[in-house]
Parts: C-alpha cells; structure tokens; sequence
C-alpha cells in the first residue's frame, strides 16, 4: 500500500500567486481531510470530505481557499491568491472507516515570498 | 467546541525514567487517538482508544482512557532516545473530525 500520496513535497512561490495542493488518499478510503501545521497555531482541520461530499470546512480561513474532491482518489487545495501568512505545511490525511485512525500523507511545505 | 488541553508541553526526560503525558478534553468524546511526529515527518498512528477505561500497549508506551473525567494519559516506561517526538492527543469530534492538542515535545537524553 502506498499511503496517502501529496504533491508537491515543497513549494515555493510568491504572494499572489495561485498555489494548487493535491491528495491521493488511501484506496478504498472514505474520507479525506486536509490540515495546516504551523508552529504558532499548531495541527488545524481546514476541511474534511465523507464519500466525495464536504462535510465541515469552518476550518477554511478566509475565502481565498478552496477544496475539492472530484473523486474517490484524489483531492485539491487551492490558494488564490497566496499570502505570505499561508506558508505553513500542508498535510493530507484518509480513513477507512468512522471510528479508525487517521493516515497521514507526508505534508506539503509551502513557503509564499 | 471541544478543545484539548496537554501536558506538559515540553518533556525532558533521561533515559531510564519514567513519566506520563496528559490529554484533557473540554467536552463528551467516546474515542481518542495519540500520534507520533518526529521532526520535520508527518504524523504516525499510535493509539486508538474507542472505550471509556480502554488502556492499550506498545513496547514503552501505553495509552489509556478515562471518558468519564475527559481524560487520556500516555505512559512512558524505561524512556530511550528513539522516543524523542513530539505526541499529540485527538478526541474525536462531533463531527466525525478530530481535534489535535497542541503535542507534548519529548526529549530523552542519556
């Protein structure tokens, strides 16, 4: 198994610019949830997906984020545009079943200029 | 809102010793999860707790759940270097989410 898979491992980019983040989850994983870990605010939860379908995104910080997930297999987080205050890593978790534990993918660090 | 509160934040251990980190939680959760981060990782699965007095075991470590009090320990035993990580403790949420603590960031030094 190859675990929770995220591109890119590092970005780097300047304020303003688009930044897409992307997730493969876990085959045969139902739900997908994506965090931001900073040294300042710690482990947050921006959004998280049941079966494909939003379920909590109060997480979201402000409207220049997005998240989809057009499939089983995959997931985006889209920043538009990039702050310098949205460098943080990024991290793609999946679970199997309500109730399991959370698999972790190995994080995007981002770092906007 | 659930929050959760750890302690202590900070953990310099010897080798040898032992000690025990705390997870407190504000609100009702009927699970909690402890994970492991080393520096610069992702986070790792450590302990799944789903019952009220559920109490599991992994080499040094051991984690137990008291839902009644909203707590949730994780025991070190006989601490050696390679425990050196930063352990956080999740409640599962209302939501079917789960909340992170801020972690515990352990130190064991000879």
């Amino acid at each position: 198994d190859a675990g929770v898979i995220q591109s890119p491992r590092h970005e780097v980019t300047e304020m303003g610019q688009e930044v897409t983040l992307r997730c493969k989850p876990i085959s045969g994983h139902n739900s997908l949830f994506w965090y931001r870990q900073t040294m300042m605010r710690g482990l947050e939860l921006l959004i998280y997906f049941n079966n494909n379908v939003p379920i909590d995104d109060s997480g979201m910080p402000e409207d220049r984020f997005s998240a989809k997930m057009p499939n089983a297999s995959f997931s985006t987080l889209k920043i538009q545009p990039s702050e310098p205050r949205d460098s943080a890593v990024y991290f793609c978790a999946s679970r199997g079943f309500s109730g399991g534990s959370q698999y972790f993918g190995p994080g995007t660090r981002l770092t906007v200029l | 809102e659930l929050k959760v509160e750890q302690n202590p934040l900070f953990l310099s251990m010897q080798e040898g010793k032992n000690y025990t980190i705390y997870c407190n939680y504000s609100t009702t959760s009927d699970r909690l999860y402890w994970y492991r981060q080393d520096p610069g990782k992702s986070l790792e699965s450590l302990f799944v707790l789903l019952s009220n007095g559920a109490v599991k075991q992994e080499g040094r470590l051991m984690a137990s759940l008291d839902t009644k009090a909203r707590l949730s320990t994780l025991h070190i035993t006989a601490a050696v270097h390679d425990l050196s990580a930063t352990y956080f403790c999740a409640p599962g949420g209302s939501q079917g989410n789960l909340i992170f603590g801020k972690g515990t960031k352990l130190s064991v030094k000879p």
